[in-house]
């Protein structure tokens, strides 16, 4: 699974739009994009994913440009309830490696009132 | 429909024992998978499983081990426990065909070995 980079930490404030950008270099092409969202003390909750350019859900948006050697998470308004830890991972759909996730580090993203 | 659920969801336990740990995944799911999660590491996968067989497998030793029922439901079991073993356990379930990177995660269970 390709590796990714992530800010390991951010701030907002409420009712900001919040953009985490994950750096994929080595992405192949059959790769495609997922974002999970973890707070503490529970289980990663899935947010969304994506091969190219644009989806959006009830959730965020998830803009890849078209190069795909990047991605960035859009959360708009973002509420103290968003605080959490966001991990951006990269991998084949199809591989026989269907249950493998690879987490990074994260990125921390800490919404003040 | 209920979510993935792991029994318990605190254990302390003595170093040189051992410990299983169990995972009910959504009904429905085949797959299931086991992560462990430490402040130092992160989240690391364990293994998964899909009826009934191992289909992949972490970099942890020998002591970790797990099995999958016929009804899907799985437990990971932990032998001579280590004080470095001391995590979050988290079970993770999917339907296993096609849709690998949308997993349902429990709520984990707290290991904690003194």
């Amino acid at each position: 699974l390709a590796k990714t980079t992530q800010p390991i930490s951010m701030d907002s404030y409420e009712g900001q739009e919040v953009n985490i950008t994950c750096s994929h270099n080595n992405i192949a092409t059959n790769d495609y994009i997922t974002w999970y969202q973890q707070f503490p003390s529970q289980g990663p909750r899935f947010i969304i994913q994506g091969y190219k350019t644009k989806v959006t859900n009830e959730v965020a948006s998830l803009f890849i440009p078209a190069d795909r050697k990047s991605s960035t998470l859009s959360l708009p308004r973002v509420s103290l309830s968003d605080t959490a830890v966001y991990y951006c991972l990269v991998g084949d759909k199809g591989s026989s490696n269907t249950g493998k996730l690879i987490f990074g580090q994260g990125t921390t993203l800490q919404v003040k009132p | 429909k209920a979510g993935v659920t792991q029994t318990p969801r605190y254990l302390i336990k003595t170093r040189g024992q051992q410990v299983t740990l169990s995972c009910s995944p959504i009904s429905g799911h085949r797959s299931v998978s086991w992560y462990q999660q430490t402040p130092g590491q992160g989240l690391q996968f364990l293994f998964e499983y899909f009826s009934e067989t191992q289909r992949n497998k972490g970099n942890f030793p020998g002591r970790f081990s797990g099995r999958q029922f016929s009804n899907s439901r799985s437990e990971m079991n932990v032998s001579t426990l280590e004080l470095g073993d001391s995590a979050l356990y988290l079970c993770a379930s999917s339907w296993g065909q096609g849709r690998i990177y949308e997993q349902y995660f429990g709520p984990g269970t707290r290991l904690t070995v003194t």
